[in-house]
């Protein structure tokens, strides 16, 4: 979705250091989320926020934080990178109310 | 966390066959979506459905939101190479941050 975009798309790092994904919105949508997609799985609700500053977790948020300082930009923060956490991250947003969610192309991220 | 039932986990088929998909829930949703996602990418919108019994077309595209709301179908007519992907069913909660519960995905496969 061309209104979705996250960086970097692709990180390769360490075990133990911090990692930040940055999701940016040009849509004004009230919602976004961030969820994490692993063979059998699925995708997984790691963080939503419903507003600036507004947010809550969801089914996977251990070892994860997040934060919404402006409309459009939804940062995913892993405090401290461990193996468990490789996996490919999408964020989504949504207007609301009903409203379908979209999604951005995913970060693949990898934990040696 | 909650999953959706979705069958089948893959399909196989040859080239101009119709296929179809289903997912099926213990809990009653407002809104069903359906997504694919090709290798590398994001999920994308293909239908959203919003009122029980609702049937919806997108070109070779039909989906069915059932009657008791805890259930919905995909049919995609005359299959052709660039179906190949996976598909994904996702009820939507009305309320609240409009959070969504994933199937977990039919692969589809298609032979020329």
């Amino acid at each position: 979705d061309a209104g979705i975009t996250q960086s970097p798309r692709h990180k390769v790092t360490e075990t133990g250091t911090p990692v930040t994904l940055r999701c940016h919105q040009t849509e004004n949508h009230r919602y976004m989320y961030w969820y994490r997609q692993d063979p059998g799985h699925g995708l997984r609700l790691i963080h939503y926020s419903y507003g600036v500053k507004d947010t809550d977790k969801g089914e996977v948020s251990d070892g994860y934080s997040v934060s919404r300082s402006k409309t459009e930009d939804f940062l995913l923060t892993l405090e401290s990178a461990t193996s468990s956490q490789t996996s490919v991250y999408f964020c989504a947003m949504s207007g609301g109310a009903g409203q379908p969610q979209h999604f951005g192309d995913g970060t693949r991220l990898s934990i040696l | 966390g909650q999953q959706l039932n979705q069958s089948p986990q893959s399909m196989f088929i040859q080239e101009g066959e119709d296929v179809s998909m289903n997912c099926t829930s213990s809990s009653i949703f407002n809104t069903w979506l359906w997504y694919k996602q090709d290798p590398g990418e994001g999920p994308v919108l293909l239908i959203a459905l919003y009122k029980a019994g609702e049937l919806t077309s997108n070109g070779r595209l039909t989906a069915q939101f059932g009657i008791t709301r805890k259930d919905s179908f995909l049919n995609i007519s005359a299959s052709i190479p660039s179906d190949v992907g996976i598909y994904f069913c996702a009820g939507q909660e009305v309320q609240g941050a409009q959070k969504l519960v994933f199937g977990q995905g039919t692969r589809l496969t298609i032979n020329p």
